[in-house]
């Protein structure tokens, strides 16, 4: 059964300085991988979809990286801002999306 | 830009009613899902639906659940009957191709509460 954790579980930076979320999965065996944006008692907002084929994907200030063999994602945010405030949720897919408790992100201005 | 929009965003009910969550998924997109949060907890996995079948569902998707497509927009959860354990925020999503290739588009969610 597939295990995704995401570490931390709670993060506070002041705005501008880089985020770094971690995610990790104990099967190797994944189709894709996406990250997911949740803002409080909404909906999950997709960021980026990584292909187990790739190794990284970019959109504006976001990057994420994926290690397969490793069971291990990253997802970078360049000069994080108040609005970047969020849940960040990763998920893994063999047939269906796990996902991860998610990291909490709070950017004080 | 194209989005899965779900309807009702608040549903109160009373435990051993049913309930039936709507979805619209975006237009093109051929594969569809159910997935629940409980507050404070993960997001689950509750069913898939491809070509007017179900592809998968997990353990929690039990008899009281279903999913039908009553024409060619919509895309319905019922619960037949609620339980308190079935509060929660349940999500639909859709994607282009399956699961194991696509990205998930998700809706905004319903709240569903059972009292």
């Amino acid at each position: 059964k597939q295990e995704v954790t995401q570490i931390p579980a709670a993060l506070s930076v002041p705005e501008g300085e880089n985020l770094v979320l971690n995610c990790s999965f104990t099967d190797s065996a994944i189709y894709n991988l996406q990250w997911f944006r949740q803002d409080p008692g909404k909906g999950l907002t997709s960021l980026l979809l990584i292909q187990s084929s790739q190794r990284e994907q970019t959109s504006g200030r976001l990057n994420a990286s994926l290690d397969k063999s490793s069971g291990r994602s990253t997802l970078y945010i360049a000069a994080s801002q108040p609005g970047d405030s969020a849940t960040y949720l990763c998920a893994v897919t063999g047939y269906k999306l796990s996902f991860g408790a998610g990291t909490t992100v709070t950017v004080r201005a | 830009e194209p989005e899965v929009t779900q309807t009702p965003s608040h549903q109160v009910t009373q435990m051993g009613q049913e309930v039936i969550l709507r979805c619209v998924p975006i237009s093109n997109h051929l594969y569809f899902y159910w997935y629940r949060q409980i507050l404070g907890q993960k997001v689950e996995f509750l069913v898939s639906f491809y070509n007017n079948e179900i592809s998968e569902k997990s353990e929690i998707f039990d008899d009281q659940f279903s999913v039908e497509r009553p024409d060619g927009s919509n895309f319905t959860l019922k619960i037949r009957s609620t339980k308190l354990e079935d509060s929660a925020m349940y999500f639909c999503a859709s994607s282009e191709s399956s699961a194991n290739t696509g990205e998930l588009f998700f809706g905004e969610g319903s709240r569903l509460t059972v009292l």
